[in-house]
């Protein structure tokens, strides 16, 4: 039974370029949920997808970044542009509709470095 | 806004001893507590939960206790072991929706042999 998986662990991409995050969630989980972690801070909410719906976005930056779960393949954050300040881990979560409370199970994570 | 404060960043006990890592909300709305606890390069994993209509919950060496009144958490590790020593988080889910969760900053426990 596969956790959540990310794909890159680790991306590079210089000032300017797109950044795109993977995320798979655990089999039987239809929902996703994308957090970030900058240095030396705890873990902060950017947005919370169904298939093919976004739930709530209330965490993502206005410009540059989005999010988006299709039908079929994984989960994709996208960030264009990207700058120093987007250097970070993101984490992918994921959770199951039958979930009372709510618990989310994490993937590796993706360390992005933008030089 | 940090709803859910961590204050303590760093705790160092003795191997066997008890370790207790404390958790603060401002948001008296949050009905549901989760602990994670987090390995360097390795995403959070989930440990312990505790529901508001609960003042502890315990799953072996782990208890979790929730003073409401004083919007307090607590996790309680007995005995401390080695591989306890990590990053944990705790969190709450709520605010726009309830699949958000609200971390502390995290509090890197080391326990020493």
């Amino acid at each position: 039974n596969a956790g959540v998986m990310q794909n890159p662990r680790h991306l590079v991409r210089r000032r300017g370029q797109e950044a795109r995050l993977r995320c798979s969630p655990m089999k039987g989980h239809s929902h996703v949920y994308w957090y970030r972690q900058l240095p030396e801070e705890g873990l902060k909410f950017m947005v919370y997808l169904q298939k093919e719906n976004i739930i709530d976005e209330s965490g993502m930056p206005k410009e540059r970044f989005s999010a988006e779960f299709p039908k079929e393949g994984p989960s994709i954050l996208r960030i264009q542009q990207v700058v120093r300040g987007d250097s970070a881990a993101y984490f992918c979560a994921s959770s199951s509709a039958e979930s009372s409370y709510n618990e989310q199970f994490f993937g590796p994570g993706t360390r992005l470095t933008v030089l | 806004d940090q709803q859910v404060k961590q204050n303590s960043p760093s705790l160092s006990v003795q191997e066997g001893r008890i370790s207790i890592l404390n958790c603060d909300y401002t948001n008296s709305m949050f009905d549901y507590f989760l602990w994670y606890k987090k390995y360097p390069a390795e995403g959070p994993t989930f440990l312990i939960s505790i529901s508001s209509i609960k003042d502890k919950n315990e799953d072996g060496r782990f208890t979790v206790f929730l003073n409401k009144s004083a919007k307090h958490l607590s996790l309680h590790i007995v005995p401390s072991q080695p591989g306890d020593s990590a990053v944990y988080f705790c969190a709450a889910p709520g605010g726009t929706s309830y699949g958000k969760l609200t971390f502390g900053q995290g509090t890197i426990l080391t326990v020493h042999p």
